[in-house]
């Protein structure tokens, strides 16, 4: 256990649905990340947030829109998604730049199925 | 150039010996290192994080830093099938704020 709870681990959707990927973190961080992984392919980097202000979003289409309303809580909106987009997605959550400690933890994942 | 670089694997090692794990990066500036685990189909394990130029064990793990070469290793001292895993380097870079880094990962095969 980590102390980063993603819900749901799995998710099944078709192309027309809208769906919410939640992300829920209460180690005191400040920074946290969605991160891609299709299969047998390394992280990919999507949406960086700290002090709940985007800092960085990696060339992410559209149809995923992030959200965090607080420092506790990250979501990833789908909508109109495409099987190619079917993939591994991860939060990790860390303290933020400056601090000592600045390890980061990830969720268990949800697992997500286009089709 | 990537940021942050390891080779793919496999690595293969028999059970017992010490697998030698390594990432360069490119960031001079990087503060934060860290090693995580991932097992086939499961999230990113924290296996160790290191800050400062050496060495720093724990358990069957050492982590070391350089640098000056923008270097870090990861060993794993008799290894176990049960540490077959990707292992992936992480680096937080200060140039991008709180952007951490991954490389690719290597993959570790532990044969019994």
């Amino acid at each position: 256990e980590t102390g980063v709870t993603q819900t749901p681990r799995h998710l099944v959707m078709g192309m027309t649905n809208k769906k919410s990927l939640k992300c829920e973190q209460h180690l005191g961080h400040n920074a946290m990340y969605w991160y891609k992984q299709s299969a047998k392919k390394p992280l990919e980097l999507m949406f960086v947030y700290s002090l709940e202000e985007r800092v960085e979003n990696n060339s992410v289409p559209s149809r995923f829109s992030p959200e965090c309303p607080n420092s506790s809580h990250l979501f990833l909106h789908l909508h109109t998604l495409q099987p190619e987009d079917s993939a591994l997605y991860l939060c990790a959550s860390l303290p933020f730049v400056g601090t000592v400690n600045t390890e980061a933890f990830f969720g268990q994942g949800t697992r997500l199925t286009v089709v | 150039q990537k940021e942050v670089e390891q080779n793919s694997g496999p690595l293969s090692v028999p059970e017992g010996a010490i697998a030698s794990l390594n990432c360069t990066y490119s960031d001079r500036g990087s503060q934060s290192f860290f090693w995580y685990r991932q097992y086939s189909g499961k999230s990113p394990e924290l296996i160790m994080s290191i800050y400062s130029n050496g060495d720093k064990e724990d358990g069957r793990f050492t982590a070391q830093l350089n640098k000056a070469s923008q270097y870090v290793s990861l060993l794993i001292r008799d290894s176990q099938p049960s540490d077959s895993a990707t292992y992936l380097c992480a680096v937080r870079e200060k140039s991008s704020g709180d952007k951490l880094t991954f490389g690719t990962g290597t993959r570790l095969a532990v044969r019994p």
